[in-house]
Formats: C-alpha cells, sequence, structure tokens
C-alpha cells in the first residue's frame, strides 16, 4: 500500500524567508504531484513530475523529484503571503493509477 | 481546458435523508471519476473509482450501500449519500480522468455537506 508522509504539517514563515517542504512516499512511484488548496476550496494543481531528477518552477515555488529516495520537494524562495494556503503532494500508484495524498503542510506567510 | 463542475456547492440536510452531489466534466470525456472525502483539517481521501457504464470501486472502510455511486456517461458521475448522518458531514472533491493512460486528474470545486 502506497503511504506518502509529508513535513512539517505546519509552516509559520516571514515574508521574504526561504524554506522547503519534504514528501515522502513509502512504495515505487514515478509520477508526484503537487496541489495548493485555499480554506473552503478545492484543489488547485501546481506540478506534476514524471520522471526522476524532474525540477518544475513556477514563479517562487519549485518542485523536484527524486524517484530513488522516493522523495519530492516543494522549495519557497522569498515567501509572499499570498502563498499562504494547504499544499499537497500526492504520489500515483503505478497499477491502478490513483492518487494518494500527503498529509498536507498548512502554511502561514506573516507579514 | 478540463473543467469539472460539482452541484451542489453546499448543501445542508435533516439527518436520515439522502443527498445527491453531481460530477461533471465540461469539456473533457472523462472514463473514469473518483470521490474523495475531506475532513476539515485533514487530507483527502479517496473514496471511490468509477469508470463509466461499470460498477464502481470502493476503497476498504467505505459502505458502498451507503454512498451510491453512478458513472452514467463519459461526463457525468454522482454520488448519494443514503441515509446521511452527521458524521457523513464533510467536504466531498470529485475529480475525472481522460482515459487509462494517464493519472492526471482535474478536480472540481467541491461540494460541502452538512448534516443536521
Amino acid at each position: 500500500e502506497l503511504k506518502v508522509e509529508q513535513n512539517p504539517l505546519f509552516l509559520s514563515m516571514q515574508e521574504g524567508k526561504n524554506y522547503t517542504i519534504y514528501c515522502n512516499y513509502s512504495t515505487t512511484s514515478d509520477r508526484l504531484y503537487w496541489y495548493r488548496q485555499d480554506p473552503g476550496k478545492s484543489l488547485e494543481s501546481l506540478f506534476v513530475l514524471l520522471s526522476n531528477g524532474a525540477v518544475k518552477q513556477e514563479g517562487r515555488l519549485m518542485a523536484s523529484l527524486d524517484t530513488k529516495a522516493r522523495l519530492s520537494t516543494l522549495h519557497i524562495t522569498a515567501a509572499v503571503h499570498d502563498l499562504s494556503a494547504t499544499y499537497f503532494c500526492a504520489a500515483a500508484d503505478g497499477t491502478a493509477s490513483k492518487l494518494t495524498f500527503g498529509t498536507g503542510t498548512r502554511l502561514q506567510v506573516t507579514l | 481546458g478540463a473543467v469539472v463542475s460539482q452541484h451542489p456547492s453546499w448543501v445542508i440536510c435533516k439527518s436520515g435523508t439522502s443527498v445527491k452531489i453531481e460530477c461533471r466534466s465540461l469539456d473533457f470525456q472523462a472514463t473514469t471519476m473518483f470521490w474523495y472525502r475531506q475532513f476539515p483539517k485533514q487530507s483527502l481521501m479517496l473514496m471511490a473509482t468509477s469508470n463509466e457504464g461499470s460498477k464502481a470501486t470502493y476503497e476498504q472502510g467505505v459502505e458502498k450501500d451507503k454512498f451510491l455511486i453512478n458513472h452514467a456517461s463519459l461526463t457525468l458521475s454522482t454520488l448519494t449519500v443514503t441515509s446521511a448522518h452527521p458524521e457523513d458531514s464533510s467536504f466531498y472533491i470529485c475529480s475525472g480522468r481522460r482515459g487509462p493512460s494517464t493519472d492526471t486528474q482535474y478536480f472540481g470545486p467541491g461540494t460541502r455537506l452538512t448534516v443536521l
């Protein structure tokens, strides 16, 4: 059974600072997704990582995938208040193509 | 492209009644649709996977007789919560997938169910 863990669960950071959210998964998966969720809203797709060593960047967010370590990271550069949200990673089950979601990281960027 | 809608966006019902939630793919054909449940401050938990024209596959611990899923067409899936109880109050999110060769899912806006 595929299990996905994120840490930290909660992150409070000041504007302008950098930080990384980690996503570990338990069994082989070479497709990793990152989503953002605002309070009371559904998921917004951020990144799809499809191979080992994949790196994608959009604005102040950069995601990477290391399939050998079973680890994906979401790096936040020079955080701004608008990035405050909950971030989820999800790994795809290779056979059933289901997504297993991580525990989520609630990010709070303070002024 | 790849827009999924849900209706209603929120619903309040009395305990013991049934509630139907619709999930539509507006600009693509979703051969597979997924239903998730999310409790406050928790992650998304997959409830069931439905393929058009066949019975849904439920995850362990999800009562199929309580959560009825119908995927009658390539653009519509419905989730009916039967005999709802307060513990069924949750945020229900559906997603659609174009076909078996991809696992990219497009998520609906969610339906907040409150059972009194």
